[in-house]
């Protein structure tokens, strides 16, 4: 069984479109996280949530919203889709908040035209 | 804020040579992870180290976590074609912060 799992693994879209990315992990873990790679392999955490509860939010722009349904589902929607945000999004999870994150999806793959 | 810088950016080594990577942060950690995430993968958790001057091994793999807790180093022993990928350090604050990333290809 996949730990987290998450959806689409490729998402090609035009500019000015909306788009969500879903995540689901079956660890049971408290704490999960959005983490966006950029073409030079930058990893940079963009949120954290921990029992459904926003814990960290980077100076990511108001376009991109998380939502936690549950603690095993963290979803990103992204509105009027951009240029620069062409990247892969890693979603993570980890037991808790105090330990770092232990099992990565296997990413999304944005590209914008 | 916190940086945690990893040099060097990239290493070429033929296979069997060693490889080495160095992790610095600005600030004590309390704590380093290290991950390894291959050619069109995700990143993988290998390992953390929590005392000062801490040493671990993993097969061919050593990590080391140096006295003051500012920085740490991954050294890989006859590298094999496997080895490929890119080894990132992390360090805890309030984000767990990724250093910039090592990728490292081996020549067979």
């Amino acid at each position: 069984d996949t730990a987290v799992s998450q959806t689409p693994k490729y998402l090609v879209t035009q500019m000015g479109n909306d788009k969500s990315i879903k995540c689901e992990q079956n660890l049971g873990h408290d704490t999960m996280y959005w983490y966006k790679q950029d073409s030079k392999k930058f990893l940079k955490i963009m949120f954290s949530y921990n029992n459904k509860e926003l814990i960290i939010n980077e100076t990511v722009p108001n376009r991109f919203s998380p939502k936690s349904p549950d603690k095993a589902h963290l979803n990103l929607h992204i509105n009027s889709l951009e240029l620069g945000d062409s990247a892969v999004y890693f979603c993570a999870s980890s037991q808790r908040m105090d330990v770092q994150p232990q099992h990565f999806g296997d990413g999304t793959r944005l590209s914008i035209l | 804020g916190q940086q945690v810088m990893q040099i060097p950016q990239y290493q070429h080594v033929q296979e069997g040579e060693d490889f080495t990577t160095y992790c610095n942060s600005s600030t004590t950690l309390s704590n380093i992870q290290w991950y390894k995430q291959r050619p069109g993968g995700h990143p993988v958790f290998l390992i953390q180290l929590v005392k000062s001057g801490e040493v671990k091994k993993q097969k061919r793999l050593t990590f080391q976590f140096g006295e003051a807790k500012k920085n740490s180093s991954l050294h890989i022993t006859a590298t094999q074609t496997t080895d490929v990928g890119t080894y990132f350090c992390a360090g805890p604050g309030l984000q767990y912060i990724f250093g910039t990333g090592t990728r490292l290809k081996v020549l067979a």
